[in-house]
């Protein structure tokens, strides 16, 4: 089955500044590959998606790159502001078996004012 | 606005008390999937409806029940919850898999066993 790696498990950085999240998949049929920001004691709510058939997507502030050769995923975020502070899962899925979504580890992002 | 509501958003239950937990959808969507995350951990499945048909992941324990009666809801029964099951619940839905249309995620039932 699909397994879905994310790094790094920690990320800190300065308002203002850039961060950048990175998943790789296992399974070559995985076609979509949603983000999820999830703040505490909350469910996660999706950010931004991207399928197999487009390589970037951006939406404003938010950026996710896809590299289907390399089986890999990347989370970019500019301009950081301390609201952007929370865990962030990648995930993967496929249109097979109802689409069963695979989260990565989670990312917990802490932006310093 | 179409959503996926979870009840109750807390819910405390004694050691080995059966307890349901619920979600409802007014998305229209027939995929229905139940998820667990502990603390500091990534969503686990348990399993999902695809219409009617039920999937139960392979490493789901049997105190794990499900039921989708209609379209709309989709009811998580533990048997016998013990302290280990104590965890964050998430209700997800999607039409198809997901990959077209994306999922939809409820805010979640936290259960504390006592």
């Amino acid at each position: 089955g699909e397994n879905v790696e994310q790094h790094p498990s920690t990320l800190s950085v300065q308002e203002g500044d850039s961060a950048v999240i990175k998943c790789t998949y296992s399974d070559s049929a995985s076609n979509y590959f949603p983000w999820y920001k999830q703040e505490l004691g909350k469910g996660p709510q999706l950010i931004i998606d991207i399928r197999s058939n487009v390589g970037e997507k951006k939406d404003q502030r938010i950026a996710v790159t896809l590299n289907k050769t390399a089986k890999h995923f990347s989370l970019h975020i500019t301009e950081t502001q301390p609201e952007d502070s929370a865990v962030y899962f990648c995930a993967a899925s496929t249109d097979n078996q109802g689409g069963k979504l695979i989260f990565g580890q989670g990312t917990e992002l802490s932006v310093k004012p | 606005d179409a959503m996926v509501i979870q009840n109750p958003r807390y819910q405390v239950t004694q050691f080995g008390k059966p307890v349901t937990l619920s979600c409802s959808q007014t998305l229209n969507h027939n995929v229905m999937y139940w998820y667990q995350q502990k603390s500091s951990q990534a969503p686990k499945l348990l399993f999902h409806y695809y219409d009617k048909d039920f999937n139960n992941e392979a490493d789901t324990p049997d105190n794990f029940q499900s039921r989708r009666p209609n379209t709309s809801f989709c009811f998580l029964d533990i048997r016998s919850p013990g302290l280990g099951d104590a965890a964050m619940y998430l209700c997800a839905t999607s039409s198809y898999g997901g990959a077209n249309y994306g999922y939809t995620f409820g805010s979640g039932t936290r259960l504390t066993v006592v």
